[in-house]
């Protein structure tokens, strides 16, 4: 079956310092990859997304390169700010038929301090 | 105006009660989830419609049944709510309608806390 496996937090960082938030997947068939972003009392919104092997997805200065040679779909941003303290959620979405559902991983809480 | 709304916003309750959430959405789709999140889990999917005469039971469906009242509102009952369903609820909506191969992203209401005591 289909899963996403990304990395735990929670994960505490500095103002402009670097982000890799870890995302694999496994998958049968042509799946599209997502990153779902939650504020504090908030819904999920999308942050961005990927349909196809080799496609980046980018948003707000995040970025994400659909890596179907070692399955994966790693959120990172050059410069982080106090607003991007989040939970971040990679999914993993299939249109074959018969499947119409996202697959989430477990969520990766971000707090960014001053 | 939200796309998607969830009513109550906050629930608590006792067990063995008959609970009912709310979602309505103005965002015209055809397509209407549960979702439930408990921390450390992700999001679970409870249900799925896909329009109103068609309604798929998802991967933690027991417990929970759902109703497709039109095709902007869907709802989620709790028979006799337990204390382990306690936990965030959230509502979600996509279109059926949209590139070939791609998956058609998930608008997500802001969330219905409940707890049972």
């Amino acid at each position: 079956g289909n899963s996403v496996t990304q990395m735990e937090g929670p994960v505490t960082l500095s103002e402009e310092a670097f982000l890799t938030i870890n995302c694999t997947y496994t998958a049968t068939g042509y799946p599209s990859l997502f990153w779902y972003v939650q504020y504090p009392g908030e819904g999920l919104q999308l942050l961005l997304k990927a349909t196809k092997a080799d496609d980046k997805g980018s948003n707000k200065g995040f970025e994400a390169t659909y890596r179907k040679e070692t399955t994966s779909f790693h959120l990172e941003k050059g410069s982080v700010q106090v607003s991007d303290s989040a939970v971040y959620f990679c999914a993993l979405g299939y249109s074959g038929a018969g499947s119409y559902q996202l697959t989430f991983g477990k969520g990766t809480k971000l707090s960014v301090i001053p | 105006d939200a796309d998607v709304t969830q009513t109550p916003r906050n629930r608590i309750t006792k067990t063995g009660k008959r609970i009912m959430l709310e979602c309505s959405q103005t965002k015209g789709h055809d397509r209407m989830y549960w979702y439930r999140q408990d921390p450390g889990l992700g999001l679970q999917l409870i249900y799925y419609s896909f329009d109103v005469k068609d309604i798929n039971k998802g991967e933690i469906s027991d417990g929970y049944s759902v109703s497709r009242q039109a095709q902007a509102k869907f709802s989620l009952s709790l028979e006799s709510a337990i204390p382990n369903q306690t936990a965030l609820y959230f509502c979600a909506t996509s279109d059926s309608q949209g590139l070939a191969y791609s998956y058609n992203e998930q608008f997500f209401g802001p969330g219905t806390r409940l707890t049972v005591l």
